[in-house]
């Protein structure tokens, strides 16, 4: 089955640093890779997801690339803020007919003032 | 407000007390999912739902139940809970499929004593 491996599990960052979480994934066929934030005391929240059939995808300061052919996507965050600190998930699908999703272990982000 | 709501959040109880956590999503979404979340392991799915009256084992479903009789509902049922079920879990929904938006419940932190 598909297994997500996420790196590196805490990332402290200076405010207005850029910081990368990268994923990498076993099943070359996953064609869906989303993002979820976790803000403390909350349940995950979805930021920004990519599909196999584009390599990059933005959304204001945060943008989400896949290389298909090392089989790893990463979430990239551009000025980093405050508010950016949370726990970051990676997921790709997996199961019979992409049924279910697994998730990375998640990325503690702390974003220092 | 469309919303994913768990009830309880807080749970304390003692190893054999048969206890259910609710689940309830006014979106009309087809898919539903239980996670446990445990330090350094991320997010793993207890049990999911493609649609009513089909249900399907995650990664860890051992000593946990759930039923799927309404769209809207899906609870978790612990007929025996034990120690080791001890974790913060989440209800999760998407529209028909895990590869469209998940909306996460806010959590339940349930401690077995």
């Amino acid at each position: 089955g598909e297994n997500v491996e996420q790196h590196p599990s805490t990332l402290s960052v200076q405010e207005g640093d850029s910081a990368v979480i990268k994923c990498t994934y076993s099943d070359s066929a996953s064609n869906y890779f989303p993002w979820y934030k976790q803000e403390l005391g909350k349940g995950p929240q979805l930021i920004i997801d990519i599909r196999s059939n584009v390599g990059e995808k933005k959304d204001q300061r945060i943008a989400v690339t896949l290389n298909k052919t090392a089989k790893h996507f990463s979430l990239h965050i551009t000025e980093t803020q405050p508010e950016d600190s949370a726990v970051y998930f990676c997921a790709a699908p997996k199961g019979s007919g992409y049924s279910t999703l697994t998730f990375g272990k998640g990325t503690m982000l702390l974003v220092s003032p | 407000e469309a919303q994913v709501t768990q009830n309880p959040r807080y749970l304390i109880t003692v190893t054999g007390k048969k206890l259910t956590v609710t689940c309830s999503q006014n979106m009309n979404h087809e898919y539903m999912s239980w996670y446990r979340q445990d330090p350094g392991l991320g997010l793993r799915q207890i049990y999911y739902s493609m649609n009513v009256e089909v249900t399907d084992k995650g990664d860890v479903p051992e000593g946990y139940k759930v039923s799927r009789k309404e769209k809207r509902n899906f609870p978790l049922i612990l007929e025996s809970p034990s120690p080791n079920q001890t974790s913060l879990y989440f209800c999760a929904s998407s529209l028909s499929w895990p590869t469209d938006t998940q909306y996460f419940g806010p959590g339940t932190r349930l401690t077995v004593l």
